[in-house]
């Protein structure tokens, strides 16, 4: 079946630094790639998404490409915030389905 | 993109008690979706909420656990029955985007203590 895995947190930054966070994913057919972001006691939010093989989604400073040769989409950013604290979800959608599953989740810690 | 409030934010409850979480979207759409955010961890998504039908529930959750209603196009409700203090969670609703690759958007979510 469809599954969605992310490096396991925390991830603990200085502000400034070089943000990467791992997601890889398995399923049939082609499936959307999202990334979403909760921050303290809010709900979810979409950061970025990408729909097929080598799209790149990007938002606010954050980017991720769509690599079907590695089931990969890695969450990037250049300069992280003390702001971009949050816990980061990967998430597959199934064509099929409709539904998302998501991984387990990533907390970023930024420090000034 | 949709706008999504639910009632109540959060509550405290007995064991033994029920409550029920609205949902209420600006727009109508086809596809709603509850999810249970337990703490610490990821979203497991509860049912798919079918305006005009019953819910269709994942595997783990019961009717009987979380009865759901989908009324019309733009509310749903879940209902949390008979709590325990396990049922402590954060529950989301999130709307399904038409013919946008499953992007969903999500309520604020209600925050749930049980004691």
């Amino acid at each position: 079946g469809n599954s969605v895995t992310q490096m396991e947190g925390p991830v603990t930054l200085s502000e400034e630094a070089f943000l990467t966070i791992n997601c890889t994913y398995t399923a049939t057919g082609y499936p959307s790639l999202f990334w979403y972001v909760q921050y303290p006691g809010e709900g979810l939010q979409l950061l970025l998404k990408a729909t097929k093989a080598d799209d790149k989604g990007s938002n606010k400073g954050f980017e991720a490409t769509y690599r079907k040769e590695t089931t990969s989409f890695h969450l990037e950013k250049g300069s992280v915030q003390v702001s971009d604290s949050a816990v980061y979800f990967c998430a597959l959608g199934s064509s099929n389905t409709g539904k998302l599953i998501f991984g387990q989740g990533t907390t970023l810690q930024v420090k000034p | 993109s949709a706008v999504i409030s639910q009632k109540p934010s959060r509550d405290i409850c007995q064991r033994g008690t029920s409550l029920t979480i609205q949902c209420q979207v600006d727009s109508q759409v086809t596809m709603m979706f509850w999810y249970r955010q337990q703490p610490g961890q990821s979203l497991t998504l509860i049912a798919t909420a079918n305006q005009g039908s019953e819910a269709t529930y994942e595997s783990g959750f019961v009717i009987d656990k979380f009865p759901i209603s989908r009324p019309n196009l733009t509310f749903s409700t879940l209902t949390v029955s008979n709590m325990s203090p396990e049922d402590s969670s954060i529950y989301l609703c999130s709307v399904g985007v038409e013919s946008s690759y499953n992007e969903q958007f999500f309520g604020p979510g209600t925050r749930l203590t049980v004691l």
